[in-house]
């Protein structure tokens, strides 16, 4: 059974930094793509991050320069790196996998979610 | 980057309607869109994936269809366990992008 189990959030000054981890089993986190989804009290979902099976990552331009995602494969977990945090950035922040059936995978399609850690950037 | 826009951004209904949501993107995606339920406090669900197809496990009463830039997610009879907020997204280019969402309200 897929499981994706995200840690690290909490209450930050703004310009501070903060890791969320994502640990994962029931899948291998090399072999899939992954990303990051935030959505900020009672609006809509935002996608952050991907990083692809190959390692390749991409990041939405709201936070581009500013996180960083990567993964461990010895640990099976995911990393969101985030650094000079502004209060935009207060958020539940969701690890998801990509879909793949069969021999297709869809890297954009998110069929498993963690069930969140909330960041807040206040002073 | 696509934008994604819903229609409507929320409605009332009873159990055992028809219910219909519609989604534009702001340029041709293809059949790259996906659908997804989200219950309050939790996480979102992958109910439909490339416009058409229903996720393993989904009810058959959700259904998705269109192709290019309009796309329909289509709940043939309301259930109470129905009421939620539905998005949709596009996974056609990066940045993936989210339409605003559409709540479903029980009247």
């Amino acid at each position: 059974e897929v499981q994706m189990v995200e840690s690290g959030g909490g209450l930050i000054q703004p310009g501070g930094s903060l890791r969320l981890s994502c640990a994962a089993s029931g899948f291998t986190v090399n072999n899939n793509s992954l990303s990051w989804v935030r959505q900020a009290p009672g609006k809509a979902l935002e996608w952050v991050s991907i990083i692809f099976p190959a390692g390749g990552t991409y990041y939405a331009d709201s936070v581009k320069g500013r996180f960083t995602i990567s993964r461990d494969h010895s640990k099976n977990t995911l990393y969101l790196q985030m650094n000079s945090l502004r209060a935009e950035d207060t958020a539940v922040y969701y690890c998801v996998k990509g879909y793949c059936s069969g021999h297709r995978c869809y890297s954009g399609t998110f069929d498993s979610w963690g069930q969140g850690t909330l960041v807040t950037v206040s002073s | 980057d696509i934008q994604m826009t819903q229609s409507p951004s929320s409605l009332s209904a009873s159990v055992g309607d028809r219910v219909t949501i519609a989604c534009r993107a702001s340029e041709t995606i293809s059949t790259s869109l996906d659908w997804y339920q989200q219950k309050p406090g939790k996480a979102p669900n992958l109910l439909i994936f490339a416009a058409s197809n229903l996720q393993t496990g989904v009810p058959s009463r959700f259904s998705g269809s269109g192709s290019g830039t309009d796309f329909t997610l289509t709940i043939s009879s309301l259930q109470p366990e129905d009421f939620a907020t539905y998005y949709c997204q596009q996974s056609y280019s990066i940045p993936f992008t989210f339409g605003p969402g559409t709540r479903v309200n029980i009247k």
